[in-house]
C-alpha cells in the first residue's frame, strides 16, 4: 500500500494563478485532511471530510475550496494564488473509529512557493 | 483557535544523551499524539495517548498524557543521529462523527551531534 499520496511534489506559481493539490489514500479511511505547515508554528488544519459527501472548514480555511471526489481522492484548490500562501502542504487521512480516536497519516507533502 | 504549547523549541545534544520535551495547553484534550517529522517528509506517528495518567513506550520513546489532560511529555532515550528530526505534539479535543480534528503544536527541532 502506498498509504497517501500527493502531487505535486513542488510547485511556483505567480500570484492570481489558481492551481488544484491532490491528495489520494488507499487505507479506505473515511476522513481526510488538508493542512499547511509554516515556520514555527506547526500544521494547521485548512479543511476535512468527515467522510465521502462532506467537507468543514477547519482553522485557515480563506482563500482556498476543497472537493471531496470520492473516498479515495480528496482536493485542494488555490482560486488566486497569493503570497501568504506559501507554505508546505499536507494531506492526512484516519479511520473514524467508533468509541475512541483513530490516529491521522500523512502525506509527504506539496511545496508551494508563490510569488 | 486551540493552542499548545510546546517546548524547547529546539535542542542540539550530544549523541547518547536523554531527552524530553513537553506540550501544555489551556484546553482538555481526550487524546494526545506524539508525531516525528523528518526533512521533505510528512509527519508519521511514534506514540499515542487516549488516557489521562496513561505512560506509553516504544522502543527509546517514552510519553505520557497528564493527569490533568492539559500536558503530555516525549522522552528520548539514549539519542542516536537518526533520531533527528521535528517531534510535534497533537492534541484532540472530542471524538465525533465530525471528524478527528487535531491541534497541532509548533514542534521541537532536535538536533544530534554524533
Amino acid at each position: 500500500n502506498a498509504g497517501v499520496t500527493q502531487t505535486p511534489k513542488f510547485q511556483v506559481l505567480k500570484t492570481g494563478q489558481s492551481m488544484t493539490l491532490q491528495c489520494a489514500q488507499d487505507m479506505n479511511h473515511n476522513s481526510m485532511y488538508w493542512y499547511r505547515q509554516d515556520p514555527g508554528m506547526g500544521l494547521r488544519l485548512i479543511y476535512y471530510s468527515a467522510s465521502e459527501g462532506t467537507t468543514d472548514k477547519g482553522e485557515v480555511p480563506n482563500g482556498y475550496n476543497v472537493s471531496r471526489l470520492n473516498k479515495r481522492e480528496f482536493s485542494l484548490r488555490l482560486e488566486s494564488a497569493a503570497p501568504s500562501q506559501t507554505s508546505v502542504y499536507f494531506c492526512a487521512s484516519s479511520e473514524l473509529g467508533e468509541g475512541i480516536a483513530e490516529t491521522q497519516y500523512f502525506g509527504p507533502g506539496t511545496r508551494l512557493l508563490v510569488l | 483557535g486551540q493552542q499548545l504549547n510546546q517546548s524547547p523549541q529546539s535542542m542540539f545534544i550530544q549523541e547518547g544523551e536523554d531527552v524530553s520535551m513537553n506540550c501544555t495547553s489551556s484546553s482538555i484534550f481526550n487524546t494526545w499524539l506524539w508525531y516525528k517529522q523528518e526533512p521533505g517528509e510528512g509527519p508519521v506517528l511514534l506514540i499515542a495517548l487516549y488516557k489521562a495518567g496513561e505512560l506509553t513506550s516504544n522502543g527509546r520513546l517514552t510519553a505520557q498524557f497528564g493527569i490533568t489532560r492539559k500536558d503530555s511529555f516525549l522522552n528520548i532515550s539514549a539519542s542516536i543521529p537518526s533520531d533527528v528530526g521535528i517531534y510535534f505534539c497533537a492534541g484532540q479535543l472530542e471524538i465525533s462523527n465530525a471528524g478527528n480534528m487535531l491541534t497541532f503544536g509548533g514542534g521541537t527541532r532536535l538536533m544530534v551531534k554524533p
